[in-house]
């Protein structure tokens, strides 16, 4: 299907333990991003890319990694759970070409760490 | 830096009244804006966006917001409220000089509608 897919959509892991969440892509967007949404504190930018093999931090990037491929997936690692690290975690696309262009969201990950 | 303030985390409203959500951003540049709408379990989905072109912009399902630059506010509103619009609400802005793509939120508002 177009769009923006994100999988798995729930998971439940223990602290320790490496995690990896699913991003893809279908329209061919440049840039791509990471953002975690926890309760009072709206969405924090993890991790972007602006093409295959560039990435950049954001504003919470710490216990994260990333990698970027091929244009279309854009998969976000922990590498070693924390409880901390218990969110949902939205994978967004945007084009690269100038103007106001939007981001657009995947449906979420509720990643819940024990 | 860029940030954005939303006054008020709760905003509870009856149906079929004014929808007011607040919205303050600062940029040292001219800024792009945008208004999210995130429902129950489901990513951010845009309402509407700020270009430039027009201060009054009209966005999906009857919703609008004004760029008054005087007051560096992007405030949306809605004229009559619908059970359909409980949700929360994110507003978001942009630097529209150089390469950054990167969005800055504001903590969200979560909208209550009550019959």
């Amino acid at each position: 299907d177009a769009g923006i897919t994100q999988s798995p959509r729930y998971k439940i892991t223990e602290t320790g333990r490496q995690v990896t969440l699913m991003c893809h892509q279908t329209w061919s967007h440049s840039y791509m991003f990471w953002y975690r949404q926890d309760l009072g504190h709206g969405l924090r930018l993890i991790y972007y890319s602006a093409a295959a093999d560039i990435t950049d931090k954001g504003e919470v990037p710490d216990g994260y990694v990333v990698s970027r491929s091929k244009t279309e997936n854009f998969p976000l690692t922990l590498e070693s759970a924390t409880r901390s690290q218990t969110s949902v975690y939205f994978c967004a696309s945007s084009e690269q070409r100038g103007g106001p262009l939007e981001q657009f969201f995947g449906p979420g990950t509720r990643l819940t760490v024990l | 830096a860029q940030s954005v303030t939303q006054l008020g985390s709760h905003v509870s409203v009856s149906e079929g009244a004014l929808v007011l959500l607040r919205c303050n951003y600062s940029s040292s540049v001219p800024p792009y804006l945008f208004w999210y709408v995130q429902y129950p379990n489901q990513g951010l989905q845009l309402l509407l966006k700020y270009t430039s072109a027009a201060t009054l912009v009209k966005g999906i399902n009857g919703f609008e917001a004004e760029f008054k630059k005087s007051e560096t506010s992007f405030h949306l509103t809605k004229p009559s409220a619908h059970m359909s619009d409980a949700a929360e609400y994110f507003c978001a802005v942009r630097n529209s000089g150089g390469s950054n793509y990167k969005l800055t939120f504001g903590k969200g508002t979560l909208l209550t509608v009550n019959p």
